[in-house]
């Protein structure tokens, strides 16, 4: 069974940089796949961040296209996200999942999701 | 591109059944077929339930069905057990590589 797991601060200070990181197990994230984030603040719909594949290919939401970066350490199954020049606007509770896109389009393995705060 | 629309919350009670719309445009839920649903119980991971309008995922009962009509993508859920309760979430393909979501529809068991 495919799992995920977030991890990282849970409160950033506004101007600086968010890094989160998703570690996954029972799947080779190498083996295939894009590796997705997703968030969703307070009150709010889910929303899209981006996805990366093993390869270095990414896709990101257009809004956020200027502030972020996904990446995949292969060595470590790892997924990395990084969301620089935060404001109030990016709290939000923050998800990593398998994502299927190119084959399929949707979202098949979830991890529990982790709040981050920005606020001084 | 705007979030999907779905109502805040509905119920019904135990062997009942309910519905959950997603209202999206021609640009989304209209043009592609690939409207996934999800499942999430507090605290927990979401769960991945339908995917391209009306496939089932692996696991999921069959009292969970889906439909599109138009711009509007639909989740029902039938013989309503208590275990239902939950926060549902659609998803649409919505063009240049994008997915959108919906706010999310509470459901409550009576």
């Amino acid at each position: 069974q495919v799992q995920l797991q977030e991890s990282g601060p849970g409160l950033v200070n506004p101007s600086e940089t968010l890094s989160l990181t998703c570690s996954v197990s029972g799947y080779s994230i190498s083996s295939g796949y894009y590796w997705g984030w997703i968030r969703q603040p307070p009150g709010k719909a889910l929303e899209w961040i981006g996805s990366a594949f093993h390869n270095g290919n990414t896709n990101y939401a257009p809004s956020l296209r200027s502030r972020v970066a996904i990446s995949i350490d292969t060595s470590k199954n790892l997924l990395s996200l990084k969301l620089n020049s935060v404001t109030a606007a990016d709290t939000a509770v923050y998800y990593c999942a398998r994502d299927g896109r190119f084959l399929e389009w949707f979202f098949d393995f979830w991890g529990q999701g982790t709040l981050v705060t920005v606020s001084s | 591109q705007s979030a999907l629309t779905q109502p805040p919350s509905v119920s019904g009670s135990p062997g009942q059944s309910v519905t959950i719309s997603c209202t999206g445009t021609s640009s989304d839920v209209g043009k592609f077929n690939y409207v996934s649903w999800y499942q999430r119980h507090p605290g927990k991971a979401p769960k991945f339930m339908i995917y391209d309008v009306t496939k089932r995922a692996s696991g999921v009962p069959d009292r969970f069905s889906g439909s599109k009509s138009g711009n509007t993508a639909s989740l029902t859920i039938s013989g309503l057990q208590a275990e239902d309760e939950a926060e549902y979430y659609c998803c649409s393909y919505a063009g240049g590589y994008s997915l959108i979501f919906g706010g999310g529809t509470k459901l409550t068991v009576l």
